[in-house]
């Protein structure tokens, strides 16, 4: 069971706006940056955002995230057929370990 | 531009010792504030953070696989080597190089394409 809490699956409809959600603590979220990746399947993660908010070059603006507190998100507005596929939190922690989420399972509908 | 690339063997068995190296370009890892981590993944299952090695050779390891691994490098091959022992059927996964960077969080900007090692008897 992973530290950084994510749920399991997400979906939507083309062009509606979806949030996955990262929950962790005190140790990892409240104290480090959230990096968000995406994977496709048979494929590597790919950086979609780090430092909580930034977008890598070549990232769309339809992908955003956020952070309070102990928890993260990432939203995805406008959502294209190609949005399809696994996103991952990470954080480092106090316990000088590296943590991702468990993943999230994004389907469009 | 950046590469990683692992490499090592597809099948071990039960109880070995596993040697992975990642072999990249780009970057060096004796210039201050690179670093490379190893990082895996089981079949369908989520990421999992094992190791890092920076720079000035400091290394940090996964508290739960701690007394398994071990991680090094060779500056002058632009490699890093992982090794994990004692091998279980539950640690078949694909395994992924990546940079760090910087190098104290989790922005991974490089990947490998990864190997998938698999333990069987």
């Amino acid at each position: 069971q992973s530290v950084l809490t994510q749920p399991p699956s997400a979906s939507g409809t083309p062009g509606q706006r979806v949030t996955i959600s990262c929950s962790g603590s005190s140790s990892n979220i409240g104290s480090y940056a959230v990096n968000w990746y995406q994977q496709f399947p048979g494929a590597a993660p790919k950086l979609l955002i780090y430092d909580n908010n930034q977008r890598p070059s070549g990232v769309p603006d339809r992908f955003s995230g956020s952070k309070s507190g102990t928890s993260a998100s990432l939203a995805i507005s406008g959502l294209q057929s190609e949005d399809e596929a696994d996103y991952y939190c990470g954080a480092w922690d106090d316990s000088l370990n590296g943590l991702f989420g468990g993943g999230t399972k994004l389907t469009v509908l | 531009q950046v590469t990683l690339r692992e490499s090592g063997p597809a099948l071990v068995k039960p109880t070995q010792t596993l040697t992975l190296t990642c072999t990249f370009s780009g970057f060096s890892l004796s210039a201050s504030g690179m670093c490379v981590s190893w990082i895996r993944q089981p079949p369908g299952k989520a990421l999992e953070w094992l190791a890092r090695i920076d720079w000035d050779d400091d290394k940090y390891y996964s508290t739960s696989l701690k007394t398994r691994l071990t991680i090094s490098k060779d500056t002058s091959k632009n490699q890093v080597v992982l090794t994990m022992t004692n091998m279980d059927p539950v640690d078949t996964a694909t395994y992924y190089c990546a940079r760090p960077s910087p190098c104290g969080g989790m922005t991974f900007d490089f990947w490998g394409q990864g190997a998938l090692v698999t333990v069987s008897s």
